[in-house]
């Protein structure tokens, strides 16, 4: 375990389905982020918070909905996805911002 | 749009020898560059990270050099053991739209040490 825990580790859902993604870290940072890993692409920045706020939404379908009770848990709600959307959803943790990132194991997302 | 250029995709060598992984990145304000390694079934780890007022960072096998006039920096492991082999990504900062920095990154290298 990094410090950072993600749930679940699998999610296979249907296009009509409506899901959530879990990130939880224990380490007292205060910006947490929702990447997403496809196969030969580059991490894609999605969602970043600071102290709670979104600082940034990186041009990401109304489909994803991100969610920040908290400084420690980090939501990603889905609605309506497309197959296109499967691949790896990794949340990341970080004091500040400018610091190196601690990422959880990820979530494998497949759309049905 | 900012981008992290990365190469090789893959690289392979011979246990022992040495590995080296380039990036070059685009935004000139980015000031921090770490690099992760990212195994089978497991989200990236950082393993080292260098700041734009230092030229070069060693930790025991592996080490890092940045040169910020190019905007290159390049990762390098020595005495490659097969526990090495992995996914291994660079990483530049950038601003966040209101406040604070977010990471973009290379698309990965991947590496294969044989026996």
């Amino acid at each position: 375990e990094t410090g950072v825990t993600q749930t679940p580790r699998h999610l296979v859902m249907g296009m009509t389905n409506k899901k959530s993604l879990k990130c939880e870290q224990h380490l007292g940072h205060n910006a947490m982020y929702w990447y997403k890993q496809s196969a030969k692409k580059p991490l894609e920045l999605m969602f970043v918070y600071n102290f709670k706020e979104q600082t940034e939404n990186n041009s990401v379908p109304s489909r994803f909905s991100p969610e920040c009770p908290n400084s420690s848990h980090l939501f990603l709600h889905l609605h309506t996805l497309q197959p296109e959307d499967s691949a790896l959803y990794l949340c990341a943790s970080s004091q500040d911002g400018d610091y190196g990132y601690t990422f959880g194991s990820g979530t494998r997302l497949t759309v049905v | 749009g900012e981008n992290v250029e990365q190469h090789p995709s893959t690289l392979s060598v011979q246990e022992g020898d040495s590995a080296v992984i380039k990036c070059t990145y685009s935004d000139s304000a980015s000031n921090y560059f770490p690099w992760y390694k990212q195994e089978l079934g497991k989200g990236p780890q950082l393993i080292i990270d260098i700041r734009s007022n230092v030229g070069e960072k060693k930790d025991q096998r592996i080490a890092v050099t940045l040169n910020k006039t190019a905007k290159h920096f390049s990762l390098h492991i020595t005495e490659t053991q097969p526990e090495d082999s992995a996914v291994y990504f660079c990483a530049a900062s950038i601003l966040a739209h209101q406040a604070g920095t977010a990471l973009i990154f290379g698309k990965g290298t991947t590496l294969s040490v044989s026996s």
